[in-house]
């Protein structure tokens, strides 16, 4: 969706498996996001990327992890750490650090069976 | 701790009629607020942004009013029609990186 590319749409793993996540963008944008979604609630930031080779934690890292060598990609790493993994999960760019819309991809559902 | 309500987890309405959406915040001053529409397992999409120093702010049907003294926002939707079924998120904001989102209002268009 609007040059984000999430990959797979659809995962399954079994309960204490890392399984990483994909986001890849051709927008050429600077800033990008890894948000959590549950039924009945909001978006809840795990990740967030700047610039290439700095990231910052979000409201719920823990169980996480990402990683930005590029500038068109920010996988994220859903550990076994994470206590309640099952969720969609939706990767997000932006080029105005100052305010501006997100791009959204078309996100990742995750079941830990 | 800062709370984001949008206070109709459903809304249905008849279609050619208006539909409007809640969104409040406390414990919160953002700089802009931000409206997004979800359709079933899809990515959120971008649809309006309005700053604080605006009262309010249009787009084709749309219309978005923000109201930092009450700590609302009212998102409009006239002349409804049944593709305007979807999730209306809001999300208000400092800056990109405390962006957060509402849980959401689910709007059906009866034809």
């Amino acid at each position: 969706d609007g040059g984000i590319t999430q990959s797979p749409k659809y995962l399954f793993r079994k309960e204490g498996q890392n399984v990483t996540l994909s986001c890849e963008q051709n927008l050429n944008h600077d800033a990008m996001y890894w948000y959590r979604q549950d039924p009945g609630q909001g978006l809840r930031l795990i990740y967030y990327s700047q610039i290439v080779n700095d990231f910052q934690k979000g409201d719920i890292a823990e169980g996480y992890s990402v990683s930005r060598e590029k500038k068109e990609s920010f996988p994220l790493t859903v550990t076994s750490a994470q206590k309640n993994p099952t969720a969609f999960y939706l990767c997000a760019t932006n080029f105005d650090r100052g305010a501006g819309g997100y791009t959204f991809g078309s996100g990742t559902r995750l079941t830990v069976v | 701790s800062q709370k984001i309500e949008q206070n109709s987890e459903a809304l249905n309405i008849q279609e050619g009629k208006t539909a409007t959406l809640t969104c409040n915040y406390t414990n919160y001053s953002p700089a802009y607020l931000q409206w997004y529409r979800q359709d079933p397992g899809r990515g959120p999409v971008f649809l309006l942004l309005i700053r604080e120093n605006e009262k309010e702010k249009r787009k084709e049907r749309l219309k978005v009013t923000f109201d930092t003294t009450l700590k609302q926002s009212l998102f409009h939707i006239t002349a409804s029609q049944p593709a305007d079924s979807a999730t209306y998120l809001c999300a208000p904001a400092h800056n990109n990186n405390d962006m957060r989102f509402g849980a959401g209002t689910r709007l059906t268009v009866k034809p």
